[in-house]
């Protein structure tokens, strides 16, 4: 079956702890996207990559790292210098990152919960 | 500025008609999307539609939209609990990545 994977599903971290979130697709997809979703909020975009090897900052990147040394790999570093990291981080992915005047169909893993004690 | 609102919270009886609602302020949206989100688990994509568009139906699901006023609704017919979830209006605009931009869900909630 093609899809997104995430693992873990809960995590926990200490303070002052990196911590690194997974998520993988073999969907054959160049684009990839890693969201933060909070109580009562929508998704905020945090990293995403057109194509292997480059990734772009989205609209809350600070405290956060990402790589893409595979297509099928998006790993999401949270580092300490986040200041809030409790949050549902998702990974998502599109066939390709839409030029202007095409529809953007992102497909969604199930998500990490991360709690920070 | 980008802004996509919705209510927060709707009650249908099952077997009743539910509608969504969603505004949006950047007329230059593109395409309009409704993503479902189950407990705990990511988002699907229910459908979208394009902004030169009025209505579009994908069988129990009817998207409406008035894009003189920027609103935009989900029609979900004959609701049943399987529906019960938070329902995200997302939009993604003209001009250089179009990154989505999402609502912050209405919690959709069927009932007997």
């Amino acid at each position: 079956d093609g899809g997104i994977t995430q693992s873990p599903k809960y995590l926990f971290r200490k303070e002052g702890q990196n911590v690194t979130l997974s998520c993988e697709q073999n969907l054959n997809h160049d684009a990839m996207y890693w969201y933060r979703q909070d109580p009562g909020q929508g998704l905020r975009l945090i990293y995403y990559s057109q194509i292997v090897n480059d990734f772009q900052k989205g609209d809350i990147a600070e405290g956060y790292s990402v790589s893409r040394e595979k297509k099928e790999s998006f790993p999401l570093t949270v580092t300490s210098a986040q200041k809030n990291p409790t949050a549902f981080y998702l990974c998502a992915s599109s066939i390709e990152v839409p030029s202007s005047g095409g529809a953007d169909e992102q497909f969604f893993g199930p998500g990490t919960r991360l709690t920070v004690l | 500025g980008e802004d996509v609102e919705q209510s927060l919270f709707l009650s249908v009886r099952e077997g009743d008609s539910s509608v969504i609602n969603c505004t949006y302020t950047d007329s230059s949206s593109t395409y309009l999307y409704w993503y479902k989100q189950e407990p705990g688990a990511g988002l699907q994509l229910l459908t979208y539609i394009f902004s030169n568009m009025d209505m579009k139906q994908d069988q129990r699901l009817t998207v409406l939209l008035n894009k003189k006023d920027k609103h935009l609704s989900l029609r979900i017919a004959d609701t049943q609990t399987g529906d019960s979830a938070i329902y995200f209006c997302a939009e993604t605009l003209s001009g250089g990545y179009n990154k989505l931009i999402f609502g912050a869900g209405t919690r959709l909630a069927v009932h007997p």
